[in-house]
C-alpha cells in the first residue's frame, strides 16, 4: 500500500510570506496528486490537484509541483493571508487493497500571523 | 452546501445504543466513501462503495456496518461502540472509483460515545 509522509506538521508564517508543504509517497504507480484544505470545524476541500504528466500547476496564489522521479510533490502558497490558516492534507492516489484510492497525509497546520 | 449532505451533524450515544449516520449526494457521483477523522491522526478510510457495491473494507470492526441502497445514499450503522470510536465521521463522493477525480466531502458527523 501507499506510505505518505507530509512535512512540516506545523508551519507559521508572517502574512505576505510564502509557505511550502512537502509530501512524499511510496507507490511509483501513483498518478494523481491532490491537496485538500480543512479549516477549523469544516470539511476538507480540494484546492488544487496535478496529474503525473504535468510538472507544475498554478491557480492564483497556490501552486503544486511534482517530482515523480523522487516521489514527492509540494504545495506552494504565495502572499499568504490570514484566511489561509488551516490544515492542509496531501492525498496521492495509489493502489490500496483492490482499488486505487487516495491516501491522506497526516496534515500540516498552517498559521498565518497578521 | 457542497452537494454532499450528512446527518446528523452531532451525535452523542451510549455504548449500548444503536444509531445510524446518513450521507446523501446530489452530484451524480458513482463512488462513495466513509472516513474517520480523529484528533492528531490522518483521515482513515473505512469503506468504499462503487455503484452500490462495497469495494473495500479497511479492517473496520464489525460494530460499524455500512449500507449503500443506491448510488446517492450511504449509511453507517453503529452498535455497541467504544469511547475510542468518538471522532468526526466524514462521507465523501467522487465521480467514479477509477480515474483521477477529487473527492467532495460532507460536513461530517461529530460522534461522541459515552
Amino acid at each position: 500500500g501507499e506510505n505518505v509522509e507530509q512535512h512540516p506538521s506545523t508551519l507559521s508564517v508572517q502574512e505576505g510570506d510564502s509557505a511550502v508543504i512537502k509530501c512524499t509517497y511510496s507507490d511509483s504507480a501513483s498518478n494523481y496528486f491532490p491537496w485538500y484544505k480543512q479549516e477549523l470545524g469544516k470539511r476538507p476541500q480540494l484546492i488544487i490537484d496535478i496529474r503525473s504528466n504535468v510538472g507544475e500547476k498554478k491557480d492564483q496564489r497556490i501552486a503544486v509541483t511534482l517530482n515523480k522521479t523522487a516521489k514527492h510533490f509540494s504545495l506552494h502558497i504565495t502572499e499568504t493571508q490570514p484566511e489561509d490558516s488551516a490544515v492542509y492534507f496531501c492525498a496521492p492516489k495509489g493502489v490500496r487493497g483492490s482499488a486505487r484510492q487516495l491516501t491522506f497525509g497526516s496534515g500540516t497546520q498552517l498559521t498565518v500571523l497578521p | 452546501e457542497t452537494g454532499v449532505t450528512q446527518t446528523p451533524r452531532h451525535l452523542v450515544m451510549g455504548m449500548t445504543n444503536k444509531k445510524s449516520l446518513k450521507c446523501e449526494q446530489h452530484l451524480g457521483h458513482n463512488a462513495m466513501y466513509w472516513y474517520k477523522q480523529s484528533a492528531k491522526k490522518p483521515l482513515e478510510l473505512m469503506f468504499v462503495y462503487s455503484l452500490e457495491e462495497r469495494v473495500e473494507n479497511n479492517s473496520v470492526p464489525s460494530r460499524f456496518s455500512p449500507e449503500c441502497p443506491n448510488s446517492s445514499h450511504l449509511f453507517l450503522h453503529l452498535h455497541t461502540l467504544q469511547p475510542e470510536d468518538s471522532a468526526l465521521y466524514l462521507c465523501a463522493s467522487s465521480q467514479a472509483l477509477q480515474g483521477d477525480y477529487g473527492y467532495t466531502f460532507g460536513s461530517g458527523t461529530r460522534l461522541t460515545v459515552v
